[in-house]
């Protein structure tokens, strides 16, 4: 049974910080694995997709790499903003149509 | 391109009563997902739709919680009647497909407080 843990549950940094947030899954056969982000009370917005025949993508300030065989994937965010402060959570999916997701990180970027 | 549509907002009922929550996925998007979201906690999937026709809904309380996707399109999720331990962010997401390069779009989510 595939399951997702996301390490630390909470981080607060001091603007400007560049930060790593963990995602590990206990099984490697998986189709893709996507980082989304989440405000307070708000839906999930998608960050990026990494595919399993990837290591890596980036958009912006954002880059996420992934290693199948050790089961983890990172989410790295340079030049932290308080306009980054949300919760980051990660989901994988088995092969299966659905996503399996993480408890989240919370981040509090501090100005 | 239109996002996926979900209402209402926000809604607060008392235990027993019965509530009903409305999707719209994105234009074209076939597959449709309900997560039910706990404080706290990740998303969890209750279930999962292809066009007309469900493909998982092995987590959906079945002795309360229903969903329909009629016309392969729009979808509701209702339930009847609520738990205290129903309150949560329902979520609705889509995907255009299968494929290793079809992620979700989520909407903005429905909070649900059962009192």
């Amino acid at each position: 049974k595939q399951e997702v843990t996301q390490i630390p549950a909470a981080l607060s940094v001091p603007e400007g910080e560049n930060l790593v947030l963990n995602c590990s899954f206990t099984d490697s056969a998986i189709y893709n694995l996507q980082w989304f982000r989440q405000d307070p009370g708000k839906g999930l917005t998608s960050l990026l997709l990494i595919q399993s025949s990837q290591r890596e993508q980036t958009s912006g300030r954002l880059n996420a790499s992934l290693d199948k065989s050790s089961g983890r994937s990172t989410l790295y965010i340079a030049a932290s903003q308080p306009g980054d402060s949300a919760t980051y959570l990660c989901a994988v999916r088995p092969g299966t149509y659905k996503y399996i997701f993480g408890t989240g990180t919370r981040l509090k970027v501090l100005a | 391109e239109a996002g996926v549509a979900q209402s209402p907002r926000y809604k607060i009922i008392e235990k027993r009563q019965s509530v009903a929550f409305w999707c719209n996925p994105i234009s074209g998007h076939a597959t449709l997902y309900w997560y039910q979201q706990i404080l706290g906690q990740g998303p969890k999937l209750l279930i999962q739709f292809q066009n007309n026709g469900v493909v998982d809904d092995s987590q959906l309380p079945k002795d309360r919680f229903s969903a329909e996707r009629l016309k392969g399109v729009d979808s509701t999720l209702k339930i009847q009647p609520a738990k205290l331990e129903d309150s949560a962010v329902y979520l609705c997401a889509s995907s255009l497909g299968a494929g290793p390069g079809d992620g979700y779009t989520f909407g903005s989510g429905t909070r649900l407080t059962v009192v």
